[in-house]
């Protein structure tokens, strides 16, 4: 089956430092990837929806500025907490389609983010 | 936008006994229901799926139906196995591909 990978898998960062995670597909060419985050014991929420080499089309009340998505080729994108603050202390999992993996959306492991 | 409801929130079920799930959706338009299944810590796994021209897919102990009329669908999973243990979510999708997730079902099978 189509493999997702994420990395980091786990990060802790100090209040104002801005973190990158990395989102690649690993056996497919991801024409769409999308980013969610998730709370302790909740389901998962939407933040964005990539298309390589566009610009991410962002849910409403998710800050563009603050969550910044880049997706420069078919199996890599980005997501990017700028300034970050303990309240975007999350669960971030990536997912892509596209290619081999036509419509079904495979998810990456998650990257824990810990902000102090 | 789609909202979808999934029933319910918790299950404990004796090893080797059956477990459904049920899920609603609101959006006539969706036409595509994925199964994930998430242990503690890690992303969401694909256990199956099914689009709306179906009505019924099964892959081993697991199944689901879909009933578009009443905007409903199910995951079943028989003889479950302590292993089936985590959260499933189910979720709703149309041509634009964004799922709408349930909010999950915590299953529990007990040995």
């Amino acid at each position: 089956g189509a493999v997702v990978s994420q990395h980091p898998s786990r990060v802790i960062c100090k209040s104002g430092t801005s973190v990158k995670i990395e989102c690649r597909s690993l056996d497919f060419q991801a024409t769409t990837m999308f980013w969610y985050r998730q709370f302790p014991k909740k389901s998962l929420m939407l933040m964005a929806t990539s298309n390589e080499g566009s610009k991410a089309t962002y849910e409403q009340g998710v800050e563009k500025d603050k969550f910044l998505i880049n997706h420069a080729s078919l199996t890599l994108s980005t997501l990017t907490v700028t300034s970050a603050h303990p309240e975007d202390s999350s669960f971030y999992i990536c997912s892509a389609r596209g290619g081999l993996a036509g419509d079904t959306q495979y998810f990456g492991p998650g990257t824990r983010l810990t902000v102090l | 936008g789609e909202n979808v409801e999934q029933h319910p929130s918790t299950l404990s079920v004796q090893e080797g006994d059956s477990a459904v799930i049920k899920c609603t959706y609101s959006d006539s338009a969706s036409n595509y229901f994925p199964w994930y299944k998430q242990e503690l810590g890690k992303g969401p796994q694909l256990i199956i799926d099914i689009r709306s021209n179906v009505g019924e897919k099964k892959d081993q102990r697991i199944a689901v139906t879909l009933n578009k009329t009443a905007k409903h669908f199910s995951l079943h999973i028989t003889e479950t196995q302590p292993e089936d243990s985590a959260v499933y979510f189910c979720a709703a999708s149309s041509s634009n591909y964004k799922l709408t997730f349930g909010k999950g079902t915590l299953l529990t099978v007990n040995p």
